[in-house]
């Protein structure tokens, strides 16, 4: 069975704090996504990777970094926390050319 | 632009009555149409992929079919199990194949 992993099922953090969302991810996967979902938007591409320190901006990169040091592993970074940015944070992990497996997700809340 | 619209948003039926939801879309080069369940809270679960028109896949109660414009997931005597949000997705190419999504429909199946 694939298994995607993150870090924190639920977060908490203050405006203008950095945080760290982190996904591993088990079946040698060479690409990996990171997702915000917020109800009347759908799933929204941020960041994706197809190989090790390689990235590639989505559809809303703003206020968000990421890296892959790591083939298993790939982290979104919020440089500067805004409420804006309070979402249900998804990654997911494919082989190429092949459907995406979600990790649980993690909900992020900023104050 | 590469576009996904699901039919209806939401969709509520009796336990044991058959529908369908749909999907339609518009991409310059399609690579595979995926199904995705989405319960409250969690991650998407993988569910189908399509590659072609004409293409069916079926899982217990559900079942996928592909036309050049578009994916309907049929419902056969649905159980208040089978609620979720069923979420469609095309995959596009950028560096790495990427999916794109639409809005889901969210099916409340009553007992």
């Amino acid at each position: 069975d694939v298994k995607v992993t993150q870090s924190s099922r639920y977060l908490v953090k203050r405006t203008g704090e950095k945080v760290f969302l982190e996904c591993v991810q088990d079946m040698d996967h060479e690409n990996m996504f990171w997702y915000r979902q917020d109800p009347g938007l759908g799933l929204r591409l941020i960041y994706f990777s197809y190989d090790v320190k390689m990235k590639e901006k989505g559809d809303i990169p703003e206020g968000y970094s990421v890296s892959r040091e790591k083939k298993e592993r790939f982290s979104l970074i919020l440089e500067s926390a805004s409420t804006n940015q309070t979402s249900m944070y998804l990654c997911a992990s494919s082989p190429p050319k092949a459907e995406q497996y979600f990790g649980p997700g993690t909900r992020l809340t900023v104050t | 632009e590469d576009q996904v619209t699901q039919s209806p948003e939401a969709l509520r039926l009796q336990e044991g009555e058959s529908s369908s939801l749909n999907c339609s879309y518009t991409v310059s080069g399609l690579r595979g149409l995926f199904w995705y369940r989405q319960d409250p809270g969690k991650g998407p679960e993988f569910l189908f992929t399509l590659y072609s028109a004409g293409e069916e896949k079926e899982k217990e109660r559900l079942k996928a079919t592909l036309t050049k414009k578009e994916s309907f997931l049929h419902i056969t005597a649905p159980k208040p199990e089978d609620s979720a949000t069923y979420l469609c997705a095309v995959g596009v190419i950028q560096g790495a194949q990427k999916l794109v999504f639409g809005q889901g429909t969210r099916l409340t199946i009553n007992p």
